[in-house]
């Protein structure tokens, strides 16, 4: 069963640092692209960042490039997405899906930057 | 960026009839090379992630029912459920993976009337 379970969510102040995870099981990690899309509390989806299954391209939506970066470790099944200079507007559950359609989805998250 | 317009953003459709719902894309996500358009809907009930119906634009994922259908080319498609049933109450995305920075419409809330 193809499955993604994410982690590291949490309350942090504004301007802290989260590092989320994203652990994949199921499916061969290495032949996919990943994705993190955000959903502030009652909004719509919002597309955070891409990389490819090599790590030789990588994206991210203009609300978040400089303060977050994407990564993976192929070897043990996981994303990441750390996350600094966070902001009360970056308040949203995360979630990672996987390839380019989005065919499957975790769980998600919950991150709260609040003081 | 590629922006994604739905509508209606809310639909009141009674049970047993057809709910459509339409999303227009700025620019047009048909990619000439293999004649595939790159659009996906996705529904999203309560406290639940987001789950792919549609694919392609018209192909419906696994394990879909056949009661959900998407259509169109180019910049405008629609999602049609043809018989509604009481547990298609959720919020309907449509969705661009053409080009970076991939994008979702703002999202359809489908109730029963």
């Amino acid at each position: 069963e193809v499955q993604l379970v994410e982690s590291g969510g949490g309350l942090v102040r504004p301007g802290g640092s989260l590092r989320l995870s994203c652990s994949a099981s199921g499916f061969i990690f290495n032949s996919y692209n990943m994705n993190w899309v955000r959903q502030a509390p009652g909004k719509g989806l919002e597309w955070v960042s891409s990389i490819s299954s090599s790590t030789t391209y990588i994206y991210y939506a203009d609300s978040v490039k400089g303060r977050f970066t994407i990564s993976r470790d192929n070897a043990n099944n996981s994303l990441y997405l750390q996350m600094n200079s966070l902001r009360a507007e970056d308040t949203a559950v995360y979630y990672c899906a996987r390839d380019q359609y989005f065919d499957c989805w975790g769980q998600g998250t919950l991150v709260t930057v609040s003081s | 960026d590629i922006v994604m317009t739905q509508s209606p953003d809310s639909l009141a459709v009674s049970l047993g009839e057809r709910a459509t719902i339409n999303c227009k894309s700025s620019q047009s996500v048909l990619y000439s090379s293999n004649n595939k358009n790159y659009l996906g809907w996705f529904q999203q009930k309560p406290g639940q992630p987001p789950k792919l119906l549609i694919y392609w634009a018209s192909t419906r994922e696994s394990g879909v029912p056949d009661r959900f259908s998407g259509s169109g080319s180019g910049t405008d498609f629609t999602l049609t459920i043809s018989s509604l049933q009481a547990e298609d109450v959720a919020v309907y995305y449509c969705h661009q993976y053409y080009s970076s920075p991939s994008s979702f419409g703002q999202g359809t809330k489908l109730e029963i009337k």
